[in-house]
């Protein structure tokens, strides 16, 4: 049974700081991840989706790696600032043939002036 | 504006006290999905949709019922509502092109008394 984890489960930084946030899922066959964030009262938005043919995809500040064979996969937000406080949720889809994403718990990022 | 739509944002109601959550989405999505949200437990699946008049289990549908009679729309429904459904819900919709990037409704909290 497919397994997401996502360590630390907080993280409080100074502004400007590069940081990586992890994401580790225990059977490597999967068809993509996507990494969310969630703000309080406003749902989930998608910031990256990684196919498994992919082995990073970029979005601004934003870099999300993947090595399916090692289970892992990292968010790296560079220079960060105080809007991105948020939660931080990894997403894998476990195949082709089922729409089912299974989320990690997220990791709680705070980011200090 | 691209969006899914849930309402209410907040439901407080008793024990066997039936009520629906209802979902609507405006980008012409093949794909719906409920998902509740617990802590310590992350996003767990509830139903989802295929399309209309598609519909099938989740990873805990008991206790829920689904219906997607229009492509738009897919209310949720709890028919005898108990206390350990009080959670977090969202309602999420994508389009079945291969990248099936999940676009999330603001969220429904319910408490059940």
């Amino acid at each position: 049974k497919q397994e997401v984890t996502q360590i630390p489960a907080a993280l409080s930084v100074p502004e400007g700081e590069n940081l990586v946030l992890n994401c580790s899922f225990t059977d490597s066959a999967i068809y993509n991840l996507q990494w969310f964030r969630q703000d309080p009262g406003k749902g989930l938005t998608s910031l990256l989706l990684i196919q498994s043919s992919q082995r990073e995809q970029t979005s601004g500040r934003l870099n999300a790696s993947l090595d399916k064979s090692s289970g892992r996969s990292t968010l790296y937000i560079a220079a960060s600032q105080p809007g991105d406080s948020a939660t931080y949720l990894c997403a894998v889809r476990p195949g082709m043939n089922t729409d089912k994403l299974i989320f990690g718990t997220g990791t709680r990022l705070q980011v200090f002036p | 504006e691209a969006q899914v739509t849930q309402n209410p944002r907040y439901l407080i109601t008793v024990t066997g006290k039936k009520l629906t959550v209802t979902c609507s989405q405006n980008m012409n999505h093949e794909y719906m999905s409920w998902y509740r949200q617990d802590p310590g437990l992350g996003l767990r699946q509830i139903y989802y949709s295929m399309n209309v008049e598609v519909t099938d289990k989740g990873d805990v549908p008991e206790g829920y019922k689904v219906s997607r009679k229009e492509k738009r729309n897919f209310p949720l429904i709890l028919e005898s509502p108990s206390p350990n459904q009080t959670s977090l819900y969202f309602c999420a919709s994508s389009l079945r092109d291969g990248a099936e990037k999940l676009f999330f409704g603001s969220g429904t909290q319910l408490s059940v008394l």
